[in-house]
C-alpha cells in the first residue's frame, strides 16, 4: 500500500530533551516536507527536501533540523525542544513538489513539550 | 502577503443536502489548489487538485471550481452523507515550494 508513515504517532516529553520524529515514503517521492498545525494558525512548513541531500526551510524552521540521507526517509530532529514546539506534526510527499503534485501527508505526530 | 481564508470555521448540514464550502486567496498569481480532508487521528487525505490553467475538477460527489481572477475557489459536496463529516481544508501554491493552508470548515453532517 502507497502510503507515508510517521513515528510515533504520540510524544509526551520535557524541555530540552532531544528527540527525532521519522517519517517514510514508499512511493519513490523525491519531494518531501514537514508542517505543523496549531489552532488558529492552520499548517504552516517547516523544512521541505527536492530531493537527497537538498532540503531548504520553509516558514518556520527555527528550532528543527532535517535530513535526507536516503530518498524514502526524512527525519525531523528537535535538538532542544520547547513548549513552543508543542504541536501536531505532519510530514508530506510527492514526486516533484507541490507546483504540480498532489500531495500525500502522513498520519501526523502530536506532540507534547512539558 | 499571501494568504488562504476559509469562512465559515463550521458548518452543519441535514444529510441529503447539497452544499458549498468556500476558500479565498490573496494572489491571482498561483499554480495549483488543492482540497484535502482530514479526521481526526487519520492525518489529511487529497481530494482534487486544480492546476491554474484549469477551471474545474470532478470526482464522485464532490466538485471543484477555480476563479483566479476573483481569488476563489468553491468545494460543492452533493447528497452530503454522515460520512462526509470531516474538516475540509483548501491549500494553495504561490509558486514556491510549499502549500500555503487555510484554517478550514469544520463540516458535520447531521443524519
Amino acid at each position: 500500500e502507497a502510503q507515508v508513515t510517521q513515528n510515533p504517532r504520540y510524544l509526551i516529553t520535557v524541555t530540552g530533551k532531544k528527540l527525532t520524529v521519522t517519517c517514510s515514503q514508499n512511493m519513490n517521492h523525491e519531494y518531501m516536507s514537514w508542517y505543523r498545525q496549531d489552532p488558529g494558525l492552520g499548517l504552516r512548513q517547516i523544512y521541505y527536501s527536492m530531493n537527497v541531500e537538498v532540503t531548504d526551510k520553509g516558514d518556520v524552521p527555527e528550532g528543527y533540523k532535517v535530513s535526507r540521507k536516503e530518498k524514502r526517509n526524512f527525519p525531523l530532529i528537535l535538538e532542544s525542544p520547547s513548549p513552543n514546539q508543542t504541536s501536531l506534526y505532519f510530514c508530506a510527499s510527492s514526486f516533484l513538489g507541490t507546483r504540480t503534485d498532489t500531495q500525500y501527508f502522513g498520519p501526523g505526530t502530536r506532540l507534547t513539550v512539558l | 502577503k499571501q494568504e488562504v481564508t476559509q469562512i465559515p470555521a463550521a458548518l452543519s448540514v441535514p444529510e441529503g443536502e447539497n452544499l458549498v464550502l468556500n476558500c479565498s486567496f490573496t494572489d491571482s498569481a498561483i499554480y495549483n489548489l488543492q482540497w484535502f480532508r482530514q479526521d481526526p487521528g487519520k492525518g489529511l487525505t487529497s481530494l482534487l487538485l486544480i492546476q491554474s490553467s484549469q477551471r474545474e475538477q470532478t470526482s464522485g460527489r464532490l466538485n471543484a471550481s477555480l476563479d483566479k481572477s476573483s481569488g476563489r475557489s468553491t468545494l460543492y459536496i452533493a447528497a452530503s452523507q454522515p460520512g462526509d463529516s470531516a474538516t475540509y481544508l483548501c491549500a494553495v501554491n504561490f509558486g514556491n515550494e510549499k502549500l500555503t493552508f487555510g484554517t478550514g470548515t469544520r463540516l458535520t453532517i447531521i443524519p
